[in-house]
């Protein structure tokens, strides 16, 4: 069971808006730890898709944006793509367990 | 660009050892945390361990610790995942990772391929 809880699945339309909810606690988000997030194509290495709550690694579309607010996170994806069609993870650090944690993950689906 | 390509993975019996290995390129491997990250079939990805640029720093998932044991050698600029009394339950998909960090926590800013370890009889 993931410390950090998403939604199993979103989808949308070819050039539609698309967000992705990363909910944590009180020793994970909620005690400041930025928020990081990853695009991975199953038999694919992961990819950084976003680093600390809302910056994007060269090469990463601005259509992809994230934030941060209290003890959850959220991803947004703007003018959804076919090849934006991935999982998604958010990521963060739980004191309490002295962890590096992984979100349960996000299918995007265009549909 | 930064390159990063593991081997070792494979077939192994409960209870058994097997040990990953992680060469990197085209960055200055000794400046960097490394991490290992796995993803059992099915699931999320999970952070497995991580070790500091001169190896004085090791963390381990609290599953994993007594069992597994991170090391590098940053004159070969590899990474090395000793693992022993291996599980059913660690059967994934492991990754090498190089490790960053924001001003609260750090990331995974580049990964290998991955390499396969099943663990059953």
């Amino acid at each position: 069971q993931s410390v950090l809880t998403q939604p199993p699945s979103v989808s949308g339309a070819p050039g539609q808006r698309v967000t992705i909810s990363c909910t944590g606690s009180s020793s994970s988000i909620g005690a400041g730890y930025d928020v990081h997030w990853y695009q991975h194509l199953p038999g694919t290495a992961p990819k950084l898709l976003i680093y600390g709550n809302n910056n994007r690694p060269s090469g990463v579309p601005d259509r992809f944006s994230a934030s941060k607010s209290d003890t959850s996170a959220s991803l947004a994806i703007t003018g959804l793509q076919a090849d934006d069609e991935a999982d998604y993870y958010c990521q963060s650090y739980d004191g309490s367990l002295r962890a590096y944690v992984f979100g349960s993950g996000t299918e995007v689906t265009v549909l | 660009e930064v390159q990063m390509v593991e081997s070792g993975g494979g077939l192994v019996q409960p209870g058994g050892s097997l040990r990953l290995s992680c060469v990197v390129s085209e960055f200055t491997f000794s400046s960097y945390w490394v991490s290992w990250v796995r993803q059992a079939p099915g699931k999320g990805l999970e952070w497995v361990a991580n070790i500091k640029q001169d190896a004085s720093e090791k963390n381990y998932l609290d599953s994993v610790k007594g069992r597994f044991t991170i090391s590098r050698d940053n004159a070969k600029n590899s990474l090395y995942l000793q693992m022993n009394s291996l599980r059913a339950e660690d059967t994934a998909v492991y990754y090498c990772t190089r490790v960053d960090c924001s001003s609260t926590s750090c990331y995974f800013d580049n990964w290998d391929q991955g390499a396969l370890v099943t663990v059953s009889s």
